[in-house]
């Protein structure tokens, strides 16, 4: 594994089903990410992680849920999908929350909720 | 509430030079990131200013005025492969980064 890795690619989910989209990095960061990407807006925050065994809400983290066991792992849950969470699904790590660490980003899960 | 401003959608000639604006208003200011992205990638980074000025990295540069809320990207002598869309984001009080909508540049030939 080089950089961050994210499965399924993309996936397409029954209205209230659960799902579970992996987030994986090998780069011993301590802060992840997890944004969602819409057309016409900005990446948003949904949940985050400054460290492992810690984990925050961002902007828009209802309906979705997070765990941070360890440092490489950032799975993003949601319990029961609505239409409203389709949308283009991005991990991403960096070294530390602060300053000028970029942010390095995953390649992305397209998912749809039909 | 926080705002990133920057244009939707640019066109540049190959060779060209363009600038491409951001403006913001957020609850603090922790630095202005610009990441790149092409059409179905992640977005990859490009520069980070905190301090006022200009920093230069090969053909691609970026200016920060904390005091008007500014940034702009410069793209020298484009390439086709400059095609993509820029994203402007500022990192907040809570050290979260606030994104812009992205500005679509188009390279013609």
């Amino acid at each position: 594994i080089a950089g961050i890795t994210q499965a399924p690619t993309s996936q397409i989910l029954a209205a209230g089903r659960r799902m579970t989209l992996r987030c994986t990095q090998d780069m011993r960061h301590n802060a992840m990410y997890w944004y969602r990407q819409d057309l016409g807006l900005g990446l948003r925050l949904i949940h985050y992680s400054n460290t492992a065994g810690t984990t925050g809400k961002g902007e828009v983290p209802d309906g979705y849920s997070v765990s941070r066991a360890n440092t490489d792992d950032f799975p993003l849950t949601l319990a029961s999908a609505v239409p409203s969470q389709t949308s283009v699904y991005f991990c991403a790590s960096s070294d530390s929350i602060s300053g000028g660490n970029e942010q390095f980003f995953g390649p992305g899960t397209r998912l749809t909720v039909l | 509430g926080q705002n990133i401003d920057q244009p939707t959608e640019m066109t540049a000639t190959e060779g060209a030079i363009v600038q491409i604006n951001c403006t913001y208003q957020t609850s603090g200011f922790n630095g202005l990131f610009w990441y790149q992205q092409h059409a179905g990638e992640a977005p990859t980074f490009l520069s980070y200013n905190v301090l006022d000025g200009l920093e230069e990295k090969g053909r691609f540069s970026s200016f920060l005025s904390r005091s008007k809320g500014y940034s702009y990207l410069l793209l020298k002598e484009l390439q086709m492969k400059d095609s993509a869309s820029y994203l402007c984001a500022v990192l907040d009080s809570n050290y979260q980064l606030i994104w812009g909508a992205g500005t679509k540049l188009i390279i013609k030939p």
